[in-house]
């Protein structure tokens, strides 16, 4: 059974590039979370989609932004990167209710910003 | 404003002894505490929970106390085993933001033969 997968792995952009991160959930699970994990800390939560619509978001900018399609897989957009976005970019995937008590999270994705 | 803290960035700890882990929060509306674990280059996994109405949970060598007048919580991992080495990480979510957690910035355990 497939777990939640991420992709890519690692990725390196410049300043003020774009960038989109993919996430698929684990199989059965129709919530999506993502989460930024700086060097040194815990994972932020970013924003949560589910039935396609983003139901609660952190505190992050508005260059952050998400989308949910049909078949539940989730991205994650960053406009206007900056050297502080440089960060592991964490999927989480959950069924209602089970909430946070199920959640499953993917390997990340490894941003670096130069 | 760390809501949720863990003040020891790591802990070493011999094999078969006692590890424990603390965190201390400052919102009262969390109501229900996790822990996670994470290994080098694979994402957090689930470890053990709490709800805000309990005081402990136990599961296996793992149990986590709490204590909401301090605002404090805690994980023993008995016996402690080298597998057991990883970061450790509390989390927390508040009363109606149902799967959105607040986490700490985590302890480094490591156990030694």
């Amino acid at each position: 059974d497939a777990g939640v997968t991420q992709s890519p792995t690692h990725l390196i952009k410049t300043r003020g590039q774009q960038v989109t991160l993919r996430c698929s959930p684990k199989s059965g699970h129709d919530t999506v979370s993502w989460y930024q994990q700086a060097l040194g800390q815990g994972p932020q939560f970013i924003f949560q989609y589910y039935e396609e619509e983003e139901r609660q978001r952190g505190n992050f900018p508005d260059r952050f932004s998400g989308h949910q399609f049909p078949n539940y897989s989730s991205e994650l957009n960053v406009n206007a990167l900056l050297l502080g976005d440089s960060a592991l970019y964490l999927c989480a995937s959950s069924i209602p209710p089970q909430g946070e008590r199920g959640y499953t999270f993917g390997s990340g994705t490894r941003l670096t910003v130069v | 404003d760390q809501q949720v803290k863990q003040n020891s960035p790591s802990l070493s700890v011999q094999e078969g002894r006692i590890s424990i882990l603390n965190c201390d929060y400052t919102n009262s509306m969390f109501d229900y505490f996790l822990w996670y674990k994470k290994y080098p280059a694979e994402g957090p996994t689930f470890l053990i929970s709490i709800s805000s109405i309990k005081d402990k949970n136990e599961d296996g060598r793992f149990t986590v106390f709490l204590n909401k007048s301090a605002k404090h919580l805690s994980l023993h991992i008995v016996p402690s085993q080298p597998g057991d080495s990883a970061v450790y990480f509390c989390a927390a979510s508040e009363i109606g933001t149902a799967s959105k957690l607040t986490f700490g910035t985590g302890t480094r355990l490591q156990v030694t033969l």
